[in-house]
């Protein structure tokens, strides 16, 4: 989508090495979130931000840590990435609470 | 906690019908629903936000109805085309918190 970018698109890793996700926005949107999906569990919020270094866990984030340094960027991090967290992981954005959502193309990660 | 419910999980259906998608949710004190678009291996595209005080909203072919005190939602999609077979999903916050989404329902118009 316009204004919201993710990289990589597509990554393969090995078991416990750390990998870091990026999400770009240019909309100065306020709220940033990262969500994963899975079959059989839909989408589900892994971390959120609601402005630069401000932070809160969602529903999934054990093994996951993300920081937001300057608004346009959100980064997720897995330190040790695990087969479990084999994903497509999308990140999106808000204006406002509560808004409508603009989504990424997402991030299909592979651990083997 | 909210849970969101959509029903049907798959849907398969001849070209040009009318169609519903029913989307539920637990807990009724909400501020709007956002019905998204996802097509294979693609990120989602939202098709409408209703908000709570709103009873429905319209895009070209599609119209979503909202009530609250029963906790549903509808996406009525008219006429389909091959082209809308995707996978539908609806995703409420709660409350002040993050969307919540239901796991979808996939959506087949065969020509």
């Amino acid at each position: 989508d316009a204004g919201i970018t993710q990289s990589p698109r597509h990554k393969v890793t090995e078991t416990g090495t750390p990998v870091t996700l990026r999400c770009h926005q240019t909309e100065n949107h306020r709220y940033m979130y990262w969500y994963r999906q899975d079959p059989g569990h839909g989408l589900r919020l892994i971390h959120y931000s609601y402005g630069v270094k401000d932070t809160d866990k969602g529903e999934v984030s054990d093994g996951y840590s993300v920081s937001r340094s300057k608004t346009e960027d959100f980064l997720l991090t897995l330190e040790s990435a695990t087969s479990s967290q084999t994903s497509v992981y999308f990140c999106a954005i808000s204006d406002r609470v509560p808004g409508g959502y603009t989504f990424g193309s997402g991030t299909r990660l592979t651990v083997v | 906690k909210q849970e969101v419910t959509q029903i049907p999980a798959a849907l398969s259906v001849p070209e040009g019908e009318n169609l519903v998608l029913n989307c539920s949710f637990t807990d009724s004190a909400i501020y709007n629903l956002q019905w998204f678009r996802q097509d294979p291996g693609k990120g989602l595209t939202s098709l409408l936000l209703i908000q709570s005080s709103q009873r429905e909203q319209t895009s070209g072919r599609l119209n979503a109805s909202l009530d609250k005190s029963s906790g549903r939602s509808t996406l009525y999609i008219a006429a389909s085309q091959p082209g809308d077979s995707a996978t539908y999903l609806c995703a409420v916050p709660s409350g002040n918190t993050p969307l919540v989404f239901g796991k979808g329902t996939r959506l087949s118009v065969i020509a």
